[in-house]
């Protein structure tokens, strides 16, 4: 079975602070995401990564950085947290090709205050 | 840009009835189309995808979807509900034919399913 983890299912953090958000696979997928979810808006994506040290901004990246040094972890960062960060996050993984299914990590859930 | 929308925010079924979650999708050209669930607290897990050939495919937990072309549309169905069943549920709509697309996917807003006993 293809394991998606992330590094925490709940934070709280302050205003202003740097944010590390963990995200490993363990089937060797090449290609990673994050998206934020909020109530009423579904998923969006932040960033992706198709492969090691390859990035690609997403539909909201404002405010996120991403950073893939090996294959198997992909990490968001909020490089000055804000209350308008508070949400679900969640991370997926998959192989190329357009039939291919993203698998989801269990989500982050944090809170800026 | 590609979008979808499931008009309903909120459905309340009595379990062992019958459901249908409804998805309508924009894109200009053949969508692959995937139905997700969250049960609370957890990550998402595919139900069922679509792709090409048989308009009607068949997923997990005995659900089922209909792509309707002419409709832009791709409900979800279910015979008879199970208390278990209780979840949000999200369309969505992958991008591109292309080995360049990496997948993207645009979902929907989800559809809070809560099951009365």
């Amino acid at each position: 079975d293809v394991k998606v983890t992330q590094s925490s299912r709940y934070l709280v953090k302050r205003t202003g602070e740097k944010v590390f958000l963990e995200c490993v696979q363990d089937m060797d997928h090449e290609n990673m995401f994050w998206y934020r979810q909020d109530p009423g808006l579904g998923l969006r994506l932040i960033y992706f990564s198709y492969d090691v040290k390859m990035k690609e901004k997403g539909d909201i990246p404002e405010g996120y950085s991403v950073s893939r040094e090996k294959k198997e972890r992909f990490s968001l960062i909020l490089e000055s947290a804000s209350t308008n960060q508070t949400s679900m996050y969640l991370c997926a993984s998959r192989n190329p090709g357009p039939q291919e299914t993203q698998y989801f990590g269990p989500g982050t859930r944090l809170l800026v205050l | 840009a590609q979008s979808v929308t499931q008009p309903d925010i909120h459905i309340t079924v009595s379990e062992g009835a019958s459901l249908e979650l409804r998805c309508n999708y924009s894109y200009g050209a053949t969508p692959y189309l995937f139905w997700y669930v969250q049960s609370p607290g957890q990550g998402l897990q595919l139900l069922l995808k679509y792709f090409s050939g048989d308009t009607l495919v068949q997923g997990i937990k005995g659900f089922e979807a209909e792509f309707k072309r002419s409709q832009s549309s791709f409900n979800l169905r279910k015979p008879s509900v199970h208390w278990s069943d209780a979840a949000e549920y999200f369309c969505a709509v992958g991008v591109g034919a292309g080995g360049t697309s990496y997948g993207k996917l645009t979902f929907g807003q989800g559809t809070i399913l809560t099951v009365h006993p």
